[in-house]
C-alpha cells in the first residue's frame, strides 16, 4: 500500500533561511506526489505536484521538490522562507490512478521567526 | 477560495444528535471526496463519488455516517448519533477527471466539536 513519511512535525527558520521539508513515499508502483499547505482553519491549497514528467517540480510561492526515486524522497524547498510561509505543510501520494484517493502524511509544521 | 465552498464553518453539537455538513464542489468536477482531519494529524479518506454514484468507502466511515451526491452536484454528509470521537475538521475535495495525477481542490472544511 502507498504512504508517506514526514520527517520532523515541527521545523523552525529565521526569515531568509532556507526552507527544507522532509517527505518519503512507499509505492509499489510509479508515484504520484503532491504538497499541500495549510493556514489556520482553512482547507489545504496545492503548492506542486509530481505525475512522472520532469523530476525537479517547480510549485507556487517559490517553492520547488524533487522527486529522487533512488531515495524514494520528495522533499520540499524554498531558498528564502518569508514570514508568510509559516503554515502546515502536507505531503500526499495518490493511490491507485483510478481511484485518486489521496494518502497524507502527518504534516509538518513551519515556524519562522524575524 | 478554491471555488469549492463548505456549510457550515462551525458546528457544535451536544453527544448523540445528528449532523449535516453540506458540500458544494467547482460546478464541472465529476469527483467529489471527503476526508477527515483529526487534531495533528494529515487527513484521512472517507468516501469519494464519480458524479452521482458513491464508489468507495473508507472502514472510517461507520454505519452511523452517510454520504449523498443526488444529481452529482453537491453532496451531504451526515452523521447520526455523534459521539465525542467524532470531533474533527471534515474537508471536501473535489477534481475534473482528466487522467492521471488530477489536482484535488479543497474546501474551507466544516470544524465538528462533539460535547
Amino acid at each position: 500500500a502507498q504512504s508517506v513519511t514526514q520527517l520532523g512535525s515541527h521545523v523552525s527558520v529565521s526569515e531568509g533561511a532556507l526552507v527544507l521539508l522532509r517527505c518519503n513515499y512507499s509505492s509499489s508502483v510509479p508515484p504520484y506526489l503532491f504538497w499541500y499547505v495549510q493556514y489556520p482553519n482553512q482547507g489545504l491549497q496545492l503548492l506542486l505536484k509530481y505525475t512522472s514528467a520532469a523530476t525537479l517540480v517547480k510549485g507556487i510561492n517559490g517553492f520547488e521538490a524533487e522527486f529522487k526515486k533512488s531515495e524514494t524522497s520528495f522533499h520540499l524547498t524554498k531558498p528564502s522562507a518569508h514570514m508568510s510561509d509559516a503554515a502546515e505543510y502536507f505531503c500526499a501520494v495518490s493511490v491507485n490512478t483510478g481511484f485518486q484517493k489521496l494518502v497524507f502524511g502527518t504534516g509538518t509544521r513551519l515556524l519562522v521567526s524575524p | 477560495d478554491t471555488g469549492v465552498s463548505q456549510d457550515p464553518r462551525h458546528k457544535i453539537t451536544k453527544r448523540g444528535q445528528n449532523v449535516t455538513f453540506r458540500c458544494d464542489p467547482i460546478s464541472e468536477h465529476n469527483r467529489l471526496y471527503w476526508y477527515r482531519q483529526t487534531l495533528g494529524q494529515g487527513p484521512e479518506f472517507l468516501t469519494y463519488f464519480q458524479n452521482e454514484a458513491q464508489l468507495e468507502k473508507s472502514r472510517l466511515l461507520s454505519d452511523r455516517f452517510s454520504a449523498e451526491r443526488p444529481k452529482g452536484s453537491f453532496s451531504t454528509l451526515e452523521i447520526q448519533r455523534t459521539e465525542q470521537g467524532d470531533s474533527a475538521m471534515y474537508l471536501c475535495a473535489t477534481l475534473l477527471l482528466l487522467g492521471r495525477g488530477d489536482e484535488q481542490f479543497f474546501g474551507p472544511g466544516t470544524r465538528l466539536t462533539v460535547l
